[in-house]
């Protein structure tokens, strides 16, 4: 049973570029969110996509955007980079039903410079 | 504002100690997660807890959910190495579906 993968592992980027993370979710799972984490804190919630729409959206700027497919598969996309943006990024793969547990990917480490 | 507190937020322990890290809130919860993460990796999965007053056991881990469901706390008994990580706890509160996290608590266990 394959868990959540994520791509890619680690990426650099320049302020100012754009970049995208993909997902795929847990075998069985229709629900995917993504979360930022920075050092030192716990993952911050950006966004949930269910039935390839944004469901619910966490305190980030429109720089941060996303896409759910129909195999629900997932990316974020995120504009202008600044340099707070570097984080792991996590997507969690979930049931659109309770208790809603999350189960995370291993993240996207971004660097930007 | 952090809607979920941790403690303690570090903590350095021999192997073989028992320790507890607590999980806090003004807000009640519809269900809490516990998680453990590693570095560089993202968090896993421990437990879920729905009902107030619900005590969970995984190996020598121990976890509760508080009976008013706005806290909780996780025991580990006899830790080991392999136990080192962050624990992170995660609720969903307000009808919202959408888990907010602590900060976490970082353990080391030295052997």
């Amino acid at each position: 049973d394959a868990g959540v993968t994520q791509s890619p592992t680690h990426l650099i980027k320049t302020r100012g570029q754009q970049v995208t993370l993909r997902c795929s979710p847990k075998s069985g799972h229709d629900t995917v969110s993504w979360y930022q984490q920075a050092l030192g804190q716990g993952p911050q919630f950006i966004f949930q996509y269910y039935e390839e729409e944004e469901r619910q959206r966490g305190n980030f700027p429109d720089r941060f955007s996303g896409h759910q497919f129909p195999n629900y598969s997932s990316e974020l996309n995120v504009n202008a980079l600044l340099l707070g943006d570097s984080a792991l990024y996590l997507c969690a793969s979930s049931l659109h039903q309770p208790p809603y547990e999350q189960y995370f990917g291993p993240g996207t480490r971004l660097t930007v410079t | 504002t952090q809607l979920l507190e941790q403690s303690p937020q570090f903590l350095s322990i021999q192997e073989g100690e028992n320790l507890t890290v607590y999980c806090n809130s003004s807000s009640v919860f519809s269900s809490l997660q516990w998680y453990r993460q590693e570095p560089g990796e993202g968090p896993v999965l421990l437990v879920t807890v729905v009902t107030g007053g619900e005590v969970k056991k995984l190996k020598r881990l121990t976890f509760q959910f508080g009976d008013a469901r706005k806290d909780s706390s996780l025991h580990i008994t006899a830790a080991q190495p392999g136990d080192t990580g962050l624990y992170l706890c995660a609720g969903q509160s307000g009808g919202s579906y959408i888990p907010t996290f602590g900060r976490g608590t970082s353990l080391i266990v030295h052997p």
